[in-house]
């Protein structure tokens, strides 16, 4: 079983602050990266699919940057809004087409 | 198009009776995923489905829990005898294994263990 660790746990903001979490996970042989989104009663949707190139993605105040040789990513929201409060999983693609997900970021923005 | 469907949507049953969970992938997916999530915790793999090779099953509790995919399509993963520790959403994902390996996931299957 794969390690794959997000801090924080859970984070709680005011509207229009700034963020980040990490994601970290072994660094051999992995061979892409992809973080999801997941709201309260909807299911996980893709936000970034990140590859060994290591390029930072960005997805309006979204981004996130790959350290491949390491093995952690960021995701950083700028301004944030309530809307932007979901759960944040990141996971790393190791085996052919399987995914270990991390117990991702909780993130509240209070308005 | 259509998305990846699951029902029930919730599923209340006594501890010990047997549950089936039923997943429809996007069509034209040939890889399909069961995962949980119980409370507090993160999601958690139970198995794999990729086209006509063998499932990969390491990710499953115990023998009390089983899965098949009929025709390629279609995935119902049935947990026999239920606990009250699988108690959890259970969530299916399906991706087109082409391209960036996206996943896309159904709504889950709120199941609640008495």
């Amino acid at each position: 079983i794969l390690n794959v660790e997000q801090s924080p746990q859970s984070l709680h903001v005011q509207e229009g602050d700034s963020t980040n979490f990490t994601c970290s996970f072994p660094s051999s042989n992995f061979y892409a990266l992809h973080w999801y989104r997941w709201e309260t009663a909807k299911s996980p949707e893709a936000l970034f699919v990140m590859t060994l190139n290591g390029d930072e993605k960005k997805k309006g105040r979204i981004s996130a940057t790959l350290n491949t040789k390491e093995g952690y990513s960021y995701l950083y929201i700028k301004g944030s809004q309530p809307e932007d409060s979901a759960t944040y999983l990141c996971a790393p693609l190791y085996n052919f087409n399987k995914f270990y997900f991390g117990s991702g970021t909780k993130l509240n923005v209070k308005p | 198009g259509a998305g990846v469907s699951q029902s029930p949507s919730n599923k209340v049953t006594e501890k010990g009776k047997d549950v089936e969970l039923r997943c429809d992938p996007i069509s034209g997916h040939t890889a399909l995923y069961w995962y949980r999530q119980s409370l507090g915790q993160g999601l958690e793999f139970l198995i794999y489905f990729q086209g006509n090779s063998a499932p990969d099953k390491s990710g499953l509790p115990s023998d009390r829990f089983s899965a098949e995919r009929t025709g390629g399509s279609v995935s119902t993963l049935t947990i026999q005898r239920t606990q009250q520790e699988d108690s959890a959403v259970y969530l299916c994902a399906s991706n087109p294994v082409t391209g960036s390996y996206e996943q896309y996931f159904g709504p889950g299957t709120r199941l609640t263990v008495t």
